[in-house]
């Protein structure tokens, strides 16, 4: 089955810098890869996503590349806030079924 | 729409009792997932439906663990007996459509002590 693997574990940038969360999956038949916010208490919710026929997609200050040849996705949050603190998800799947989720990323920005 | 409804959103039981967590899909949405949440495994998948039929419940840890979906409106993981190594949140989530987004209830907290 597919396996996805996420790094960092842990990212603390200052207000205004950029992150970036990059994730790997294993399954060349996977094409659905959507990123997940989850605040604290809270179920996770959904982002921004990207499929396999597409390179890049932005919204606002976030943006999700996928590299299909080498198996790996990453987001990109530009002009970070503190209130984009919270764990993030990346996950994988094919034809929206069987969603696997990488370990998570807790970022924290620094005011 | 409420959003995935689930309950109860905490349980404190001790080894040996029986959990029962429940959870209400969006309305309309036709796939629907349990995943188990600890620091140690992240975000698990146990099992999934699609039209209240159980489609690959291979996440499932144990026989002590089963689901059911009776109708689309309702769901059950039990877990009998509950053991220490069980406590996690778990969370339901649902899908309708073709977007793929899946959409969380805010999970029930289970400690077993």
């Amino acid at each position: 089955g597919e396996n996805v693997e996420q790094h960092p574990s842990t990212l603390s940038v200052q207000e205004g810098d950029s992150a970036v969360i990059k994730c790997t999956y294993s399954d060349s038949a996977s094409n659905y890869f959507p990123w997940y916010k989850q605040e604290l208490g809270k179920g996770p919710q959904l982002i921004i996503d990207i499929r396999s026929n597409v390179g890049e997609k932005k919204d606002q200050r976030i943006a999700v590349t996928l590299n299909k040849t080498a198996k790996h996705f990453s987001l990109h949050i530009t002009e970070t806030q503190p209130e984009d603190s919270a764990v993030y998800f990346c996950a994988a799947s094919l034809n929206n079924n069987d969603m696997r989720f990488g370990a998570g990323t807790r970022l924290t920005v620094k005011p | 729409d409420a959003g995935v409804i689930q309950s109860p959103r905490h349980e404190v039981t001790e080894m040996g009792q029986e959990v029962t967590l429940r959870c209400k899909p969006i309305s309309g949405h036709n796939s629907l997932f349990w995943y188990r949440q600890t620091m140690m495994r992240g975000l698990e998948l146990l099992i999934y439906f699609n039209n209240n039929v159980p489609i690959d419940d291979s996440g499932m840890p144990e026989d002590r663990f089963s689901a059911k979906m009776p109708n689309a409106s309702f769901s059950t993981l039990k877990i009998q007996p509950s053991e220490p190594r069980d406590s996690a949140v778990y969370f339901c989530a649902t899908s309708g459509g073709n977007t793929g987004e899946l959409f969380f209830g805010e999970g029930s907290r289970l400690t077993v002590l």
